[in-house]
């Protein structure tokens, strides 16, 4: 069946670090991936999405390539801020409606 | 426009009386879906649902669980005699069709079983 595993947290940074959170997927076929992020207090937003290998999905300064050759789809950002603080969720569909979810990295970022 | 709403976000049970979970879609969307969050695993797929029918139920448990989604209403999640490996943050998202991949969710509650 298909899994999501991602990086532990907690993750702790300073403002203006690099971020990079790993995610690893098996899949039949092939899946969409995406990565969500949960503000505290609210549901989860879509982030960024890619649908084939090598796409490259980006939103917000937040960045993932679809790499199939690694089952990988890891979150990069290259200056946060500590907006960014929040839970992230790697998740992926192999083309229906059901969503399979990582276990969501926790993110803090201190000023 | 509202976002999905969930209610109550933290609801309190003791072992062996019922849940019951609302979820409210965005205005428009007629696609339901229920997610199950246990401590420390990721999200998984429970139930998805249109008004008034069950599409899949392939994710929830045999026994205990419900779900329904009225004509009119937020759809429910029912969960009776609950036991304290019921506790877990219960997500619900929903969609304007069937196979976009974009789902909306709700910020979940969060079910403790004393």
């Amino acid at each position: 069946g298909n899994s999501v595993t991602q990086m532990e947290g907690p993750v702790t940074l300073s403002e203006e670090a690099f971020l990079t959170i790993n995610c690893t997927y098996t899949a039949t076929g092939y899946p969409s991936l995406f990565w969500y992020v949960q503000y505290p207090g609210e549901g989860l937003q879509l982030l960024l999405k890619a649908t084939k290998a090598d796409d490259k999905g980006s939103n917000k300064g937040f960045e993932a390539t679809y790499r199939k050759e690694t089952t990988s789809f890891h979150l990069e950002k290259g200056s946060v801020q500590v907006s960014d603080s929040a839970v992230y969720f790697c998740a992926l569909s192999d083309g229906d409606y059901k969503l399979s979810f990582g276990a969501g990295t926790t993110v803090t970022v201190r000023a | 426009n509202a976002g999905v709403m969930q209610n109550p976000r933290h609801l309190v049970r003791r072992r062996g009386q019922e849940a019951r979970l609302r979820c409210s879609p965005m205005k428009g969307h007629s696609h339901v879906y229920w997610y199950r969050q246990l401590p420390e695993e990721g999200l998984k797929f429970m139930v998805y649902l249109q008004k008034e029918n069950i599409i899949d139920e392939s994710g929830m448990p045999k026994e205990r669980f419900s779900a329904e989604f009225p004509k009119e209403g937020p759809s429910i999640l029912r969960i009776q005699q609950v036991v304290r490996g019921d506790s877990a943050a219960y997500f619900c998202a929903s969609s304007p069709l069937r196979r976009d991949n974009e789902q909306f969710f709700g910020p979940g509650t969060r079910l403790t079983v004393l």
